[in-house]
C-alpha cells in the first residue's frame, strides 16, 4: 500500500536554486495539499487542490507554486529559494463528500536553504 | 477563520502516569474534530477522530470528546507507555471553512521510565 509518496527526503538547496517536491498518491483522493512544518509553529498550509486542474492558495502561498494535471500528483515548486523556505514539507491527499474525511500524509521531505 | 489552540509542550510524563493534553477550537459550522500522531521522523497519522458533538474518538488507548458547549476536545490516556511519545496535533475539518484541514501547533509527548 503506497499512499502518499513523496520524494525526495531530504534536500539542500542555495539561495535562488529552483526545485519541485514531488506529491503522488494512490487512493483516487481528490484533495490534496501542501504543509510546512517548522519548530512553534505546527503545520502551515501553502497550497492545496480540490480537483485535476484546481487550485488554491493556503496561509502562506508565498514563494511556493503548484498545479494539479492529474488527480494522483500534485507538486510543489519553489522558483527561487529562500533561506526562510528551510522546513519539513508534508503532502496529504483526503476524499471530501465526508465530513469524517481522514487526511493521510507522506513521509515528508526536510528541505534546507543556505 | 477556523482555528485550532492546543497546550504547550513538551509535556513530560512518567510510564503509567495519565496524559490529557488540552485542546480548543474556534470554527465556523459543525466541524469534524481530529488527533493527529507524529513519531519521530515520519509523516502525521490519524489517532482518533469524532464527527459531531458528543461523540467519543478512541484508539490504542487514547479517547477524546467532542464537547460543543465547551468548544473542546481534550486528548486523554490512562496510563502512557514510552511508546508513546511523540507530537500530537489537534485539527478539525470544517466546510463552512473552505474545505481545509486547520491544525494546532502541536504538543510534543515525552515519556519516561
Amino acid at each position: 500500500n503506497a499512499g502518499v509518496t513523496q520524494t525526495p527526503k531530504f534536500q539542500v538547496l542555495k539561495t535562488g536554486q529552483s526545485m519541485t517536491l514531488q506529491c503522488a498518491q494512490d487512493m483516487n483522493h481528490e484533495y490534496m495539499s501542501w504543509y510546512r512544518q517548522d519548530p512553534g509553529m505546527g503545520l502551515r498550509l501553502i497550497h492545496y487542490s480540490v480537483g485535476a486542474g484546481i487550485t488554491d492558495q493556503g496561509e502562506v502561498p508565498n514563494g511556493y507554486n503548484v498545479s494539479r494535471s492529474t488527480t494522483e500528483d500534485f507538486p510543489l515548486r519553489l522558483l527561487s529559494a529562500a533561506p526562510s523556505q528551510t522546513s519539513v514539507y508534508f503532502c496529504a491527499s483526503s476524499n471530501l463528500g465526508q465530513t469524517n474525511t481522514e487526511a493521510f500524509f507522506g513521509q515528508g521531505t526536510r528541505l534546507t536553504v543556505v | 477563520g477556523n482555528s485550532v489552540t492546543q497546550m504547550e509542550g513538551p509535556v513530560t510524563l512518567s510510564e503509567e502516569a495519565f496524559l490529557t493534553i488540552n485542546c480548543t477550537y474556534t470554527a465556523t459550522g459543525y466541524p469534524s474534530l481530529f488527533w493527529y500522531v507524529q513519531y519521530p521522523g515520519e509523516g502525521l497519522q490519524l489517532l482518533l477522530k469524532a464527527t459531531k458533538a458528543d461523540d467519543k474518538g478512541s484508539n490504542k488507548g487514547f479517547e477524546a470528546t467532542y464537547r460543543k458547549e465547551t468548544t473542546s476536545f481534550h486528548l486523554e490516556k490512562g496510563s502512557v507507555q514510552v511508546s508513546d511519545s511523540a507530537v500530537y496535533f489537534c485539527a478539525l475539518f470544517s466546510r463552512g471553512g473552505g474545505n481545509k484541514l486547520t491544525f494546532g501547533t502541536g504538543t510534543q509527548l515525552k515519556v519516561e521510565l
